[in-house]
């Protein structure tokens, strides 16, 4: 079984340049997630998805971030203006997620930014 | 709100030496409870889970016993290997008010020397 898919690994910018970060999750999975993880810290939750439509996105900053999820498959991050505290690996996830609310999530590489 | 808390690394052990990480919850309602580890240069993976109080979960000879009275989920190996070093999280998910997100601790590098 293919497991998620993101894309860039790495990714370096300068401040106030944007960019955007692409997730296939597993096939099937309902549930997509998009995690923040600051160098020695735990995974924050950005945003989740359930199908196309917006579960949580209670700790995103939507003056700069930005989230997508066409289709209820594909997902796409977006930083616009980057700032330096954005450096971090960007994770996306995903579960089946149905009515039982503690599956597994299976997490893919991450995406690593660093903003100069 | 819901959080979760682990106790500060690095964890520096020799080979064999037994483990215990120790991870301590707080949540309203009945979360289950997961270990995920991050092994260098690979994403993270689920290790074990519990969904229940006193459930056991166990994998890969690691063991963690879901503790409500004590709200703990402490992570535990007998006999460390070399190939064990990583970064160990410790997370819950569900429970009251939860759309099934998880809220991960904030890490626990272990250094396993041979």
């Amino acid at each position: 079984e293919a497991g998620v898919a993101q894309s860039p690994r790495y990714k370096i910018i300068e401040k106030r340049q944007s960019v955007a970060f692409w997730c296939n999750p597993i096939s099937g999975h309902a549930t997509l997630y998009w995690y923040q993880q600051i160098l020695g810290q735990g995974p924050k939750l950005l945003i989740q998805f359930q199908n196309n439509g917006v579960v949580d996105d209670s700790q995103l900053p939507k003056d700069r971030f930005s989230a997508e999820r066409l289709k209820g498959v594909d997902s796409t991050l977006k930083i616009q203006p980057a700032k330096l505290e954005d450096s971090a690996v960007y994770l996306c996830a995903s579960s089946l997620l149905g009515r039982v609310l503690s599956t597994e999530a299976f997490f893919g590489q991450g995406t690593r930014l660093t903003v100069v | 709100g819901n959080s979760v808390t682990q106790m500060e690394g690095p964890v520096t052990l020799s080979e064999e030496a037994f483990l215990t990480i120790n991870c301590t919850y707080t949540a309203t309602g009945y979360p289950s409870l997961f270990w995920y580890v991050q092994y260098p240069g690979e994403g993270l993976q689920l290790l074990l889970k519990a969904t229940k109080a006193d459930d056991k979960g166990s994998n890969k000879g690691f063991e963690a016993t879901y503790r409500k009275e004590t709200t703990s989920f402490h992570l535990e190996k007998g006999s460390v290997q070399v190939s064990d070093s990583a970064v160990y999280f410790c997370a819950l998910s569900g429970g009251a008010g939860n759309t099934g997100k998880l809220i991960f601790g904030q890490g626990t590098t272990l250094q396993v020397k041979p």
